[in-house]
């Protein structure tokens, strides 16, 4: 059971490049969530899908765009890299019962320079 | 709006002693309160959680939490510390009482255990 894969773990982007960060789960959960992770800032909530086809903005959508055409994928795209969001970039899955945990992707780590 | 709080940054802790990991939280009706680990390179792993029921909660890696409403804590405890035992720590909060449901999570304790 693979959970939550996200890819690619590491890129390097140049400024004003466009790029998509790939999730998938594999656990047929409605809800996933999109967080950036700085350091000793914890996780910030970038966009959320409550099921295939409904997406939301969090906390720091600005920059970002999300689809959810299916219920395993949850795609995030950067249009125009700035440096503002060089960070840790982490996929999460849960169900619809909200006493469950989280599950979380290993991450992609990028750098915009 | 709920809050998380983890006021410590950093724990330092020998091997074998015993190890606490603090959180406090804000919510407006009852909350579901949860603790992950985050090893280096790696995504957030559960640990354990408090939905309702009895104070004490244990996990895994012979962690446990307790539950205190008054004080609106949920401090994580291992009683004897191993060396693999140090990561990022985060606690994060749901708040039943609000029609947000997102998960709240702290800034992040790193703890290291010294041999």
């Amino acid at each position: 059971n693979a959970g939550v894969t996200q890819t690619p773990k590491f890129r390097i982007l140049k400024i004003g490049q466009s790029m998509t960060l790939q999730c998938t789960q594999d656990m047929n959960h409605n809800y996933m969530y999109w967080y950036r992770q700085d350091p000793g800032m914890g996780l910030k909530l970038i966009y959320y899908s409550v099921g295939a086809g409904i997406t939301d903005k969090g906390e720091v959508p600005n920059g970002y765009n999300v689809s959810r055409s299916t219920t395993e994928d949850f795609p995030l795209r950067l249009e125009l890299a700035a440096p503002s969001q060089t960070s840790v970039y982490f996929c999460a899955s849960e169900g619809q019962e909200l006493n469950q945990p989280q599950h979380f992707g290993d991450g992609t780590r990028l750098s915009i320079l | 709006a709920q809050s998380v709080a983890q006021p410590e940054d950093q724990v330092n802790v020998a091997e074998g002693n015993p190890l606490t990991v603090k959180c406090t939280y804000s919510v407006s009706g009852n909350p579901y309160l949860f603790w992950y680990v985050q090893y280096p390179n790696r995504g957030l792993q559960f640990l354990l959680k408090y939905i309702t029921g009895d104070n004490l909660v244990k996990g895994s890696y012979g962690f446990e939490a307790e539950f205190n409403k008054s004080q609106t804590s949920f401090h994580l405890k291992k009683p004897s510390a191993l060396v693999s035992d140090s990561a990022l720590y985060f606690c994060a909060v749901r708040d039943l009482g609000s029609n947000d449901y997102k998960l709240s999570f702290g800034a992040g304790t790193t703890v290291t255990v010294r041999a």
